[in-house]
């Protein structure tokens, strides 16, 4: 069936440094994508969303990437700070039946 | 401040035994969902419900039941019928305007005595 999937289960990064996150989809007919976030005993927190007649998206020092030709998606987190340490989902909202979850990069921030 | 509440927090089930998990929003959103996640998973969809009174089975519904007798509740009855019910269990909710993200509470862990 279709999937929402991603390459890397962990990353781990230096404090400062930028992090990818990436996130590859299935459904070519996908039209709206979110990023989540998700601390250890907590439920996912909204980062920043995308809809598919855009490129790019950018919030406080995050930046989504659609690449609908090769159904990629990537998260950017600017000057990565302890606090960021977390699961990170993409979710693919299309329609209102639910979200489609892929299963998650943990990201860990090394001071 | 408005959100959704998931109560309990921790739960635990006996053998044959149902249980019943409470998730509330006071959000004014029609629709409301059910995930499930297991430890290194995504999460995975048990029941959804657009509109009072009405619901739909997602993925995984099997051993599971809910019942939306009112806006702002919709709890998930997890059977002896499911015989592995140890998860993390997520409520959701959404307004009604297309393409926007889903609000989630912050869980239950369900765990087998």
């Amino acid at each position: 069936g279709e999937s929402v999937g991603l390459h890397l289960p962990t990353l781990s990064v230096q404090e400062g440094d930028n992090s990818i996150i990436n996130c590859a989809y299935s459904n070519s007919a996908s039209d709206y994508f979110i990023w989540y976030k998700q601390e250890s005993g907590k439920g996912p927190q909204f980062i920043i969303d995308i809809r598919s007649n855009m490129d790019k998206r950018q919030g406080q020092r995050v930046t989504v990437l659609l690449n609908k030709t090769v159904k990629h998606l990537s998260l950017q987190i600017a000057a990565t700070q302890p606090g960021d340490s977390a699961v990170y989902f993409c979710a693919d909202h299309t329609g209102r039946r639910a979200l489609t979850f892929g299963s998650g990069t943990r990201l860990q921030v090394q001071p | 401040d408005g959100g959704i509440t998931q109560s309990p927090k921790y739960l635990f089930r006996k053998e044959g035994q149902n249980v019943t998990l409470s998730c509330e929003q006071n959000l004014n959103h029609d629709a409301m969902y059910w995930y499930r996640q297991d430890p290194g998973q995504g999460l995975r969809l048990i029941y959804y419900s657009q509109i009072v009174n009405d619901f739909q089975k997602g993925d995984i519904a099997e051993g599971y039941s809910v019942s939306r007798e009112k806006k702002e509740s919709f709890p998930l009855t997890v059977t002896s019928a499911q015989k592995n019910p140890t998860a993390f269990y997520l409520c959701a909710s959404l307004g009604i305007y297309s393409n926007q993200p889903q609000h989630f509470g912050d869980g239950t862990r369900l765990s087998i005595l």
